[in-house]
């Protein structure tokens, strides 16, 4: 079975520091790609970022950057120069690479703090 | 913009009643999907299309039904409606379903049921 972890329900930080959310998984795999989803208050649901299990660089979309530890399951994200638009529910997820399902994380809740 | 839509954006109904919710696409995404969410929780997939082929969820309730009649069109019909089915529901489109594509997600309809 594939699992995804997101042991912090709720974060918050001032504007413009960075943060980190973890995210950990387990997938017997060799294949996959995982994901962090962003969900702001009434809105839709839209991709930040994305990475391939088999690239060992990390996944950067500017302000955003994957810290992803392949060994240790390890798939966090950080955010620089947070913006008070940043608030939202960040979802992390798993997909094998030839499976449909997307595996979803409990989600964290980040406020950005003015 | 090529977008998801969902209509309506806020539905209530009441126990019992059967409800129909709508997702059309511009996309031309071979795939789409049905979720429901529940209070800040990760996305539930009920079911997908790719293209006319159906996907139910194993523990997809017998109360909930969908339909493609084509590409950009798909609805998401509850027969009867329960206290516990009231909660977000969530269409999401993608190109071909696997690996890293990405998923597109429509705002959203909110449905209540009294």
């Amino acid at each position: 079975a594939q699992t995804v972890t997101q042991s912090q329900p709720e974060m918050s930080v001032q504007e413009a520091e960075t943060v980190t959310l973890s995210c950990t998984y387990d997938t017997s795999e060799s294949n996959y790609y995982l994901f962090w989803y962003k969900q702001p208050p009434s809105r839709q649901m839209i991709l930040v970022i994305r990475q391939e299990a088999y690239k060992q660089q990390n996944a950067t979309e500017n302000r955003f950057s994957v810290n992803f530890q392949k060994a240790a399951k390890s798939f966090s994200l950080k955010i620089s120069d947070s913006q008070l638009g940043d608030t939202a529910m960040y979802f992390c997820a798993l997909r094998a690479f030839s499976n449909y399902q997307l595996i979803w994380g409990a989600g964290t809740k980040l406020i950005i703090k003015p | 913009d090529a977008m998801v839509i969902q209509n309506p954006r806020y539905q209530v109904t009441q126990f019992g009643k059967p409800v129909t919710l709508s997702c059309s696409q511009t996309l031309n995404h071979n795939v789409m999907y049905w979720y429901q969410q529940k209070s800040s929780q990760a996305p539930k997939l009920l079911f997908h299309y790719y293209d006319k082929d159906f996907n139910n969820e194993a523990d997809t309730p017998d109360n909930f039904q969908s339909r493609r009649p084509n590409t950009s069109f798909c609805f998401l019909d509850i027969r009867s409606p329960g206290l516990g089915d009231a909660a977000m529901y969530l269409c999401a489109t993608s190109t071909f379903g696997t690996g890293g594509d990405e998923q597109y997600f429509g705002p959203g309809t909110r449905l209540t049921v009294t």
